[in-house]
């Protein structure tokens, strides 16, 4: 039974860099993306970005210029960081794994089946 | 890349059916198997419930099932419970994955 821990800073100030770690445990970390998505209070998710075991990564574009999600591989653990947060990027912050199939960049199906418990993140001065 | 579109909400008594819909493109909704949907209670993380647009995971209740017609997407709850009050999302990919807005399902 694969598990997702995760941990990182939970407050922020204006300016600062976010940073959140997701270890892997009980199951296999390559073949696999890993992403993260985040829940503003009282709203809906939304999408980060995901990487694979070789370090590829995908990001959602709107936050792509603010986002970098690396692996280490050693410790089945992927890793977030979200420069120059903002009041805006007060969320809950999840990492999950993705189950995903795709030929020459065309998904034929893709969820997300294991989430971790998530992480609250406040940002305020 | 655009929010799928969901109700705000839905409601139903103990031992209905509903319904709740995800609208969205050709290139996402209405492409391939590519809607998956998850539940979330307050204070919890989201749970996949279908995947593929109408397979579920192991454990989940039968009382689930999922669909597609043409751009979008259906969950049906039959024999409403309690404990299916929830918020419930869904997901597809174009590109970049995107969520619907979520639907607070309310169990009256």
């Amino acid at each position: 039974q694969v598990q997702l821990q995760q941990w990182g800073a939970g407050l922020l100030k204006p300016s600062e860099t976010l940073s959140l770690t997701c270890a892997v445990y009980g199951g296999s970390f390559s073949g696999y993306y890993w992403s993260w998505i985040r829940q503003p209070p009282g709203k809906g998710l939304e999408w980060i970005g995901e990487i694979n075991h070789s370090g590829s990564t995908n990001y959602n574009p709107s936050l792509k210029s603010r986002v970098t999600i690396s692996v280490d591989t050693s410790k089945n653990q992927f890793s977030l960081k979200l420069s120059s947060v903002t009041a805006a990027d007060t969320a809950v912050y999840y990492c999950a794994r993705v189950m995903a199939a795709a030929k020459h960049k065309v998904y034929y199906y893709y969820y997300m089946d294991v989430w971790g418990k998530g992480t609250t993140v406040t940002v305020s001065s | 890349q655009s929010a799928l579109t969901q109700p705000a909400s839905v409601s139903g008594s103990p031992g209905q059916s509903i319904t709740i819909s995800c609208t969205g493109t050709s290139s996402d909704v209405g492409s391939y198997n590519l809607v998956s949907w998850y539940q979330q209670h307050p204070g919890k993380a989201p749970k996949l419930m279908i995947y593929e647009g109408s397979k579920r995971p192991s454990g989940v209740s039968n009382r689930f099932s999922g669909s597609k017609s043409g751009n979008t997407a259906s969950l049906t709850i039959s024999g409403l419970q309690a404990e299916d009050e929830a918020d419930y999302y869904c997901c597809s990919y174009a590109g970049s994955v995107v969520f619907g807005g979520g639907t607070k399902l309310t169990v009256l």
